[in-house]
């Protein structure tokens, strides 16, 4: 069974810039929820995909986009970004009926 | 607002000993709760959950409790050992059509040989 697979592990972008990261979910899971962890802070819930459609929205503004695809692995996109966006970004997989979310390793961005 | 909080940011135990970390909330909405362990470097790892049905959940050396009229949930651990030292994160749920968690600010635990 793989677990959650995320990439890249680090990226280095500028203020303005537009970003993608990637999600690979567990087998057999069929939703992905994308949150931002801020230095010392628990992971905040930026939103989930099910079926290929969004369900679910944190307090994050429309320049935060995703994306699912039909093999249930995602994107995350941010455009125009902020020094503020520099977090780590974890992605979990789960099934939607199920309650535990399961995470992968994150992808640790910095904004310069 | 912060609807999971977590007031202790650090806790240190002796190995062996049992280690309780604490968890409030406060939207009587949650109906399932979580704790996450988190070493440096790696994504969350799923510890052990329990529904609003029940009070106790037991796994091993893990045990959640929760206590619905105070809106607080510990997790228990016993007993500690030293690869348990990691950040803790509780988590709280509600099936709004999305289960989206969330999560407290952390507890650092270290267990000290």
């Amino acid at each position: 069974e793989t677990g959650v697979t995320q990439s890249p592990t680090h990226l280095i972008k500028t203020r303005g810039q537009q970003v993608t990261l990637r999600c690979s979910s567990q087998s057999g899971h069929n939703t992905v929820s994308w949150y931002q962890q801020a230095l010392g802070q628990g992971p905040q819930f930026i939103f989930q995909y099910y079926r290929e459609e969004e369900n679910g929205r944190g307090n994050f503004p429309p320049r935060f986009s995703g994306l699912q695809f039909p093999n249930y692995s995602s994107e995350l996109n941010v455009n125009a970004l902020e020094l503020d966006d520099s977090a780590l970004y974890l992605c979990a997989s789960s099934l939607r009926e199920a309650g535990a979310q399961y995470f992968g390793p994150g992808t640790r961005l910095l904004v310069l | 607002d912060q609807q999971v909080k977590q007031n202790s940011p650090s806790l240190s135990v002796q190995e062996g000993r049992i280690s309780i970390l604490n968890c409030d909330y406060t939207n009587s909405m949650f109906d399932y709760f979580l704790w996450y362990k988190k070493y440096p470097a790696e994504g969350p790892t799923f510890l052990i959950s329990i529904s609003s049905i029940k009070d106790k959940n037991e796994d091993g050396r893990f045990t959640v409790f929760l206590n619905k009229s105070a809106k607080h949930l510990s997790l228990h651990i016993v007993p500690s050992q030293p690869g348990d030292s990691a950040v803790y994160f509780c988590a709280a749920s509600f099936n709004s059509g999305t289960y989206k968690y969330i999560f407290g600010t952390g507890t650092r635990l270290k267990v000290l040989a």
